[in-house]
C-alpha cells in the first residue's frame, strides 16, 4: 500500500479567493488522481495528474478552475480557484500502483 | 457517462449478524471492481477488489461476489462488528491502471448492539 498525505486537512475560506491542497505520497507511484465528495455524496473524479504534463480533467471539470501540478512521482497539488459556496465539498487525493487505488484522509473545504 | 449504483443507501443489521451490500454498474466493458470502506472524516479504506475473470473472491470476513451476466457486485461481511460501521462504496474502472475510478453512490452500513 501507499500513505498519502493531504494538506490542509480542512480550511475555511472567503468566495473568490483561491486554495492550493498538497498532497505527498511515501513511495513513487504510476498514476496519481483527484477527487470530489460533495457532503453525504459519493466520490467524482476531477482529474489524472499526470507527471511532466497538463492533467487530464473529466467532463464538467476545466484547467482554469482546478488547475493541477505533478512535478515528480509522488508529489501533486490541486487548486481550486475562485471560490464559490458550491465548491464547499471533501477533495481527495489518490495515488496508484499498478491497478490498486489508495486515498488520503481528504482536504474539507467550507467556502462562506 | 454510464455509472454504478447501488440499491439501499442505508443498512442496519445486528452485530454479530452478517451483512450484504450491493452495487449495480451499466458499463459493460468495466473489468475491475473495488469495494472501499469510509469512515467518517476519513479518506476510502480498500477493502477487496476483484476482476472480471472471476465471480468470487474471500478475504478476511468480507466475500466480494461479481455477476457479469446481470452486472452486480455484492460485498458480504461476515459477523460484523462496530468497527464494521461505516458508507462503504464500490468502485469500478476499464483497463488495468491508467484510468481514475468511477464510484457508486455508497451504503451507510450500522452495526446495532
Amino acid at each position: 500500500s501507499a500513505v498519502i498525505s493531504q494538506k490542509p486537512s480542512r480550511d475555511i475560506c472567503q468566495r473568490g479567493t483561491s486554495l492550493t491542497i498538497q498532497c505527498q505520497v511515501d513511495s513513487q507511484v504510476t498514476m496519481m488522481f483527484w477527487y470530489r465528495q460533495q457532503p453525504g455524496q459519493s466520490l467524482t473524479l476531477i482529474a489524472t495528474a499526470n507527471q511532466g504534463s497538463e492533467a487530464t480533467y473529466e467532463s464538467g471539470f476545466v484547467i482554469d478552475k482546478f488547475p493541477i501540478s505533478r512535478p515528480n512521482l509522488t508529489f501533486s497539488t490541486l487548486t481550486v480557484s475562485n471560490m464559490s459556496p458550491e465548491d464547499s465539498s471533501i477533495y481527495l487525493c489518490s495515488a496508484a500502483r499498478g491497478a490498486e487505488a489508495f486515498f488520503g484522509q481528504g482536504t474539507r473545504l467550507t467556502v462562506v | 457517462g454510464e455509472s454504478v449504483g447501488l440499491h439501499l443507501p442505508t443498512l442496519s443489521v445486528q452485530e454479530g449478524d452478517n451483512s450484504i451490500i450491493n452495487c449495480a454498474y451499466s458499463n459493460s466493458a468495466s473489468d475491475y471492481f473495488i469495494w472501499y470502506k469510509q469512515e467518517s472524516g476519513k479518506g476510502p479504506q480498500f477493502i477487496i477488489d476483484i476482476r472480471s475473470n472471476m465471480d468470487k473472491r474471500q478475504g478476511q470476513r468480507v466475500t466480494v461476489l461479481l455477476n457479469k451476466t446481470v452486472k452486480h457486485l455484492s460485498l458480504q461481511i461476515a459477523a460484523t462488528q462496530p468497527g464494521d460501521s461505516a458508507v462503504y462504496f464500490c468502485a469500478e474502472k476499464v483497463g488495468g491502471g491508467a484510468d481514475g475510478l468511477t464510484f457508486g453512490k455508497g451504503t451507510h452500513l450500522i452495526i446495532q448492539p
